[in-house]
């Protein structure tokens, strides 16, 4: 079963690049099984999907924060992060990292089977 | 951008009551669609996906149905842990996108 730690700061400055970790745990950040994802839920936009990140290594982002945001891997720490750069109140969020299976049979992907605990994050000066 | 339409966005029930939340596609998503619960202060718990597959641990007195643009998540007898807010998730075409949530509030 998939841990999933997260880690960073709680506030940042506006103007300035948030980042945050994910550290997975009962499995490989580089497994074929998985595909690793961000998302952050606000009161005003709800749950909202950030980016995701394929076993393949292609990344796919929101295209309303496309340009802001990158997401990697560091496979010697079995983490992956996401940046999201020239923030302003409106990032102010709880962000969440999660896993999605991928079965490889006729069931296709599982989303979102495991999360992180959820990183507060305000911006604000 | 598919957009994930909920109803009702509250709704007040009773231990052992049938609820059913419906969640409706701007246009079709096939059975790419997932149901999520969250709690306050937690992150959401996947319950369902693909419909109507019932993810491992979760209590069969949940249930999905649909196909294309509208879902519908059940649970057979509310019980008093089933009071939280639900979200379904399609998961057909990026930029993935959830409901805005239904909240299952004791009558």
């Amino acid at each position: 079963q998939l841990q999933l730690q997260q880690s960073g700061p709680g506030l940042v400055q506006p103007s300035e690049t948030l980042s945050l970790t994910c550290t997975v745990s009962g499995g490989s950040v580089s497994s074929t099984t998985y595909n690793w994802a961000w998302i952050r839920q606000s009161p005003g936009k709800g749950l909202e999907w950030i980016g995701s990140l394929h076993n393949s290594g292609t990344t796919y982002y929101n295209p309303s924060l496309k340009s802001r945001v990158t997401i990697s891997v560091d496979t010697s720490k079995n983490q992956f992060s996401l940046k999201v750069g020239s923030l302003t109140a409106a990032d102010t969020a709880l962000y969440y990292c999660a896993s999605i299976r991928v079965t490889g049979t006729s069931i296709g992907w599982i989303p979102y089977e495991y999360w992180g605990q959820g990183a507060l994050v305000a911006v604000s000066s | 951008d598919i957009q994930m339409t909920q109803s009702p966005s509250t709704l007040s029930a009773s231990v052992g009551d049938r609820v059913t939340i419906t969640c409706r596609a701007s246009q079709s998503i096939s059975s790419w669609l997932a149901w999520y619960q969250q709690k306050p202060g937690r992150a959401p718990k996947l319950l369902i996906y693909k419909v109507s597959s019932l993810e491992s641990g979760v209590s069969s007195r949940f249930s999905g149905s649909g196909s294309g643009t509208e879902f519908t998540l059940t649970i057979s007898s509310l019980q008093p842990e089933d009071f939280a807010t639900y979200y379904c998730q399609q998961y057909n075409t990026y930029p993935w996108t959830f409901g805005q949530g239904t909240k299952v509030e004791i009558k």
